[in-house]
């Protein structure tokens, strides 16, 4: 099975850099999405890692450690429409029935102040 | 990117009675949907995988007598939430994997349940 971890809540400032940490312990792993939802929508895909190492998309970056169970999303150039849930969801790896299960965490609600 | 549509947006039903959610991949054929449960300020909780032409697995917990899976086709999974009840009352969302390597799901707009 899968436990994540994930700030509650985080406050940011229109235009800073805010950093959202992931912590995981799995009984198997291939993969790690961050996804963004906003209040009463379904969420939106924003990144993948599989790979240790950093994945950067614009505004988006997203890093991995596999050793250490971790991961962060990093916001740049924060917007007010930032605001939302951030979903970090990892991915198991296949089993012999070919399923492949993705939890998630419970998310961690960004507020953006101006 | 690969499109998911859910439908209804909303429902309001009177306990007891039988509710179905539909849900269509509209540019991809999707073998494989999942079924997700979402109460408030809680996360996604997977309720089962929607497979094509069989039958769907159910997460521990999930009665599966009461959520009533079809994945009739590449593009329609359904959900029926039969004899609901207040306590079914939840934001549902399906979603399907992309045809990307990374395998991202990519979710419906979701069904908000209210069962009165």
């Amino acid at each position: 099975g899968q436990n994540i971890d994930q700030p509650t809540e985080m406050t940011a400032t229109e235009g800073a850099i805010v950093q959202i940490n992931c912590t995981y312990q799995t009984s198997g792993f291939n993969g790690l999405f961050w996804y963004q939802q906003h209040a009463g929508e379904a969420p939106t895909f924003l990144s993948y890692n599989v790979l240790d190492g950093l994945e950067e998309k614009g505004r988006f970056s997203s890093f991995l450690s596999r050793s250490k169970g971790y991961s962060y999303l990093l916001l740049k150039e924060l917007q007010m429409k930032a605001s939302a849930s951030y979903l970090c969801a990892v991915r198991d790896k296949l089993d012999s029935g070919g399923y492949q299960k993705v939890t998630f965490g419970t998310g961690t609600k960004l507020q953006v102040i101006p | 990117g690969a499109v998911v549509s859910q439908h209804p947006s909303w429902v309001i039903c009177k306990s007891g009675t039988s509710v179905k959610i539909e849900c269509r991949s509209l540019d991809f054929q999707a073998t494989t949907m999942f079924w997700y449960r979402q109460f408030p300020k809680q996360s996604l909780m997977l309720m089962a995988t929607s497979n094509e032409g069989s039958k769907a697995t159910y997460e521990q917990g999930v009665e599966k007598d009461k959520f009533l899976i079809n994945h009739a086709s590449l593009t329609l999974s359904t959900l029926t939430v039969t004899s609901a009840h207040p306590e079914d009352s939840s934001f549902y969302i399906c979603s399907a994997r992309g045809t990307s390597g990374r395998g991202e799901l990519f979710f419906g707009e979701g069904s908000r349940l209210t069962v009165l």
